[in-house]
Parts: C-alpha cells; structure tokens; sequence
C-alpha cells in the first residue's frame, strides 16, 4: 500500500540543539516530495519540494534532503519559533497529482 | 498578492444538516484542490478541481460534492452530515493542473458537528 510515514510523533529540543525529522514513503514513480510547517489552527506553509534522489534544500535554519526512500528534515540551532507541526507529502504516479501527507511531526523547541 | 481565502473560518452544524464552504485560489492559480484535516492526523485528500470539472477523487463518499466556477473559485458541500465529518476542511491551489507543483493552502474552516 501507497504510504508516507513520519517520525517521530512528536519531539521535544532545547533551543539550539539540533536534530532531524524523518519521512520514508512506499510509493512508486515518486514525482516530488514536499515539506510543510504547520502551526495550530492553520492551514499547512509551503517549506520545499524536492524531485530527485541527492536533492537538498535549504531555509534558515531547515535543510531537507531526499533518498529513494526517504526525506530528512534536519533543524539547525532551533528556536523557539520553530515549534510546529511539519508534515511531509508525496506525489506520485503519472496521472495523480494529489498529495499523499504523513501525520506530522509535532516539534516544541524550549527556551 | 492575497494567498488562499476560504470562508468561513468556523461553522457549527447538526447532524443530518448540509454545509458549504467556500475557497478563492491563488492569484495565478488555476487549479483547486480540497482537503480533510481530522485532530493529530496528516489533511486526507477529497477532490481537485481544474477546468471547472473534477479530475480527480479521494476516498471520500458521494455526500462530498463540489464545483469549480469559471474565476477558478470552488465549494465544497457535504449533506448529511455526520459527526465524523468533524475536521479542519483545507483548500490548496496550485497552477496548471498541479502535476509536479507545490500547493498554497488557505488557513482552512474548522466544522464542528453536533
């Protein structure tokens, strides 16, 4: 079955103490992957695509990277203002252009 | 340059009643796309719209209906309404038939059913 699995749940960081959020999919013919943050009550904001195998992306303090397998959300030095859902999604196939999102991570960065 | 607007942002209704809410897309963005969101889950995709026909479909039962107006604007309705139904409903739009293209999400409406 077509899936895209987030971990972990739910991660809790001091400020300043890097770590990394983890995205695997099970999809065949992978057209993009996409990274969105999400704060409560809101609808999700754009973060990056990634297309290829070896991509990476960077913003601020957020760099996303991309296996066959699956995506790394890494956070450099985190503030709190960072804290947030962030929701990994997948396109895929030929004729399908709908996403396929994961549950989210729910990052709290603590002063 | 206004984002995605949906409306309205919080609407309480009964079980067995019919809502409609309401998305303007992206200036430049032709395609619309509709999204469940239940609490702690990842949004579940409902329908998208592009040429004012629906063009594709999630798992989502019939009483889930839409359309597309020719200023690329969209409604989602739902009849019969169920507790379930309960969720933060997001609109996403994207240019071109969104193959390949990320998408801009509204803030959503929140639908509490009682």
């Amino acid at each position: 079955e077509d899936q895209v699995t987030q971990s972990p749940e739910a991660l809790r960081l001091q400020e300043g103490e890097s770590s990394s959020l983890n995205c695997s999919y099970t999809v065949s013919g992978l057209r993009g992957l996409f990274w969105y943050r999400q704060d409560p009550g809101k609808g999700p904001e754009f973060l990056f695509t990634l297309y290829s195998a070896g991509e990476e992306k960077e913003k601020e303090r957020l760099k996303a990277t991309l296996t066959k397998k699956e995506s790394f959300l890494h956070i450099t030095a985190p503030k709190p203002e960072d804290s947030a859902t962030y929701l990994c999604a997948v396109q895929y196939g030929g004729a399908t252009n709908k996403l396929i999102f994961g549950t989210g991570t729910l990052l709290a960065v603590q002063p | 340059d206004a984002g995605v607007t949906q409306s309205p942002t919080h609407l309480i209704k009964t079980r067995g009643q019919q809502v409609t809410l309401r998305c303007s897309p992206k200036s430049g963005h032709d395609t619309v796309s509709w999204y469940q969101q239940a609490l702690g889950q990842g949004p579940q995709f409902i329908f998208q719209y592009y040429e004012e026909e629906e063009r594709q479909r999630g798992n989502f039962p019939d009483r889930f209906s839409g359309h597309q107006f020719p200023n690329y604007s969209s409604e989602l309705n739902v009849n019969a309404l169920l507790l379930g139904d309960s969720a933060l409903y997001l609109c996403a739009s994207t240019p071109r038939g969104g193959l390949g293209y990320g998408y801009t999400f509204g803030s959503g409406t929140r639908l509490t059913v009682v």
